[in-house]
């Protein structure tokens, strides 16, 4: 494809319940990000991967939120034991060689909403 | 701690008018300002970005004044048409890989 892919679009959770996102990052990339974007907020940071080697994780709000990136390609972000205030839009973006988090092309998102 | 704040949070401008939106950071370590554009239902898409060793950048009708001794920065959407309705982040980047956004300004833009 040729932009990032999420799947799956939308994800309903009982509170709880453990969820996996996928993201697809855009090929030959090297670079990839995990934002989560509250309803009406700006996205904030959560992870960042370079190839398979996660180099910066200060956004994860708890030790419930994990995230992998075994082969330096697709990406899960696991949450265990979901709560009401996990819900929310969880971005993935990616982005060339040697640039870094500056030029991020995002994917359209997972809205996860947790009941 | 809001590090980068954007205003004003919604925006009404009438087609062909000039759309104004305004950040301002306090971090001096940041060095890389972007804006994004983000429609509903979409993630957001780089629009414009700007370092701060220039004081203005301008791509067709957008353009991006940057001040660095008051720490702010506006993007100008000049002949604002309807499909330019939609929210828009500012960002910014302490030279790592992680982008701070603003809480964004919904634009809306009628004919």
């Amino acid at each position: 494809g040729a932009g990032v892919s999420q799947s799956p679009r939308y994800k309903v959770a009982k509170r709880g319940q453990d969820v996996a996102l996928r993201c697809d990052p855009i090929s030959g990339h090297v670079s990839l990000f995990w934002y989560q974007q509250a309803l009406g907020q700006g996205p904030e940071f959560l992870t960042y991967f370079q190839n398979e080697a996660q180099l910066d994780k200060s956004g994860l709000p708890s030790d419930r939120f994990f995230a992998e990136r075994p082969e330096g390609s697709v990406s899960t972000l696991k949450i265990q034991r979901t709560q009401q205030e996990d819900s929310a839009v969880y971005l993935c973006a990616s982005s060339p060689p040697g640039q870094g988090g500056f030029e991020a092309f995002f994917g359209q998102g997972t809205r996860l909403t947790v009941v | 701690q809001q590090q980068v704040k954007q205003s004003p949070q919604s925006l009404i401008v009438q087609k062909g008018g000039i759309s104004i939106i305004n950040c301002a950071y306090e971090n001096t370590a940041f060095d890389y300002f972007p804006w994004y554009q983000q429609f509903p239902g979409k993630g957001p898409a780089l629009l414009i970005a700007i370092r701060p060793d220039v004081s203005e950048k301008k791509e067709g009708r957008f353009t991006i004044s940057f001040n660095k001794s008051a720490k702010q920065f506006s993007l100008h959407i000049m002949d604002s048409q309807p499909g330019d309705s939609a929210t828009y982040f500012c960002a910014a980047s302490p030279n790592t890989d992680k982008l701070i956004f603003g809480t964004g300004t919904r634009l809306q833009v009628f004919p």
